[in-house]
């Protein structure tokens, strides 16, 4: 079964801890995964995609992997203005919908000052 | 700046009436559009996949009868929840891929819009 597993739930960090969240998946055929920040209230904003195992993607403090059974998001020396849910989701291949994505839960990170 | 939007964002209405919420991709032409449910402190839901052109993809347990979905353009597409009830109450949000080639390969990512809080009293 097709599944997308992110840890930890929530994060509690302080102001220039540097940490990583996770998200692991079991798909048939992985056709991206796909990072978002979430902020309360509003649409998950695109922060990375990646394609094959070994990509890296970097964006100010947020650096994100990719293996072939994970992926992680660094955050390095976080700000507060950082906190937010993280998501992760997944796009196979085939199925009846092209581009249909399978979310994780999400990690709730706070950040305090 | 954002690439899709909602409208509107948030809207309250009493039971047994219908809402029609609007999503929009801008700047880009989207076959497929997706429509999401979100509840509270939970992951998105997907409820259904709007196509242009023709009859919307529902997910399974989503009624299509109760959540009419219209794809009339390349470019828009909306969600019509009818005769609301409490229950229907929860944050919607839609999504449009916006696709294209790079020097190397063929990039293909799934935006989405800002959110739609619906309230049915």
């Amino acid at each position: 079964e097709d599944q997308v597993t992110q840890s930890p739930e929530a994060l509690r960090l302080q102001e220039g801890e540097s940490s990583s969240l996770n998200c692991s998946y079991t798909v048939s055929g992985l056709r991206g995964l796909f990072w978002y920040r979430q902020d309360p209230g509003k649409g998950p904003e695109f922060l990375f995609t990646l394609y094959s195992a070994g990509e890296e993607k970097e964006k100010e403090r947020l650096k994100a992997t990719l293996t072939k059974k994970e992926s992680f998001l660094h955050i390095t020396a976080p700000k507060p203005e950082d906190s937010a849910t993280y998501l992760c989701a997944v796009r196979k291949t085939g199925g009846g919908a092209t581009n249909k994505l399978i979310f994780g839960t999400g990690t709730l990170l706070a950040v305090q000052p | 700046g954002a690439v899709v939007s909602q409208h509107p964002s948030w809207v309250i209405c009493k039971s047994g009436t219908s809402v029609k919420i609007e999503c929009r991709s801008l700047d880009f032409q989207a076959t497929t559009m997706f429509w999401y449910r979100q509840f509270p402190k939970q992951s998105l839901m997907l409820m259904a996949t709007s196509n242009e052109g023709s009859k919307a993809t529902y997910e399974q347990g989503v009624e299509k009868d109760k959540f009419l979905i219209n794809h009339a353009s390349l470019t828009l597409s909306t969600l019509t929840v009818t005769s609301a009830h409490p229950e229907d109450s929860s944050f919607y949000i839609c999504s449009a891929t916006r696709t294209n080639w790079t020097s190397d390969r063929f990039i293909s990512i799934p935006y989405f819009g800002p959110g739609t809080r619906l309230t049915v009293t």
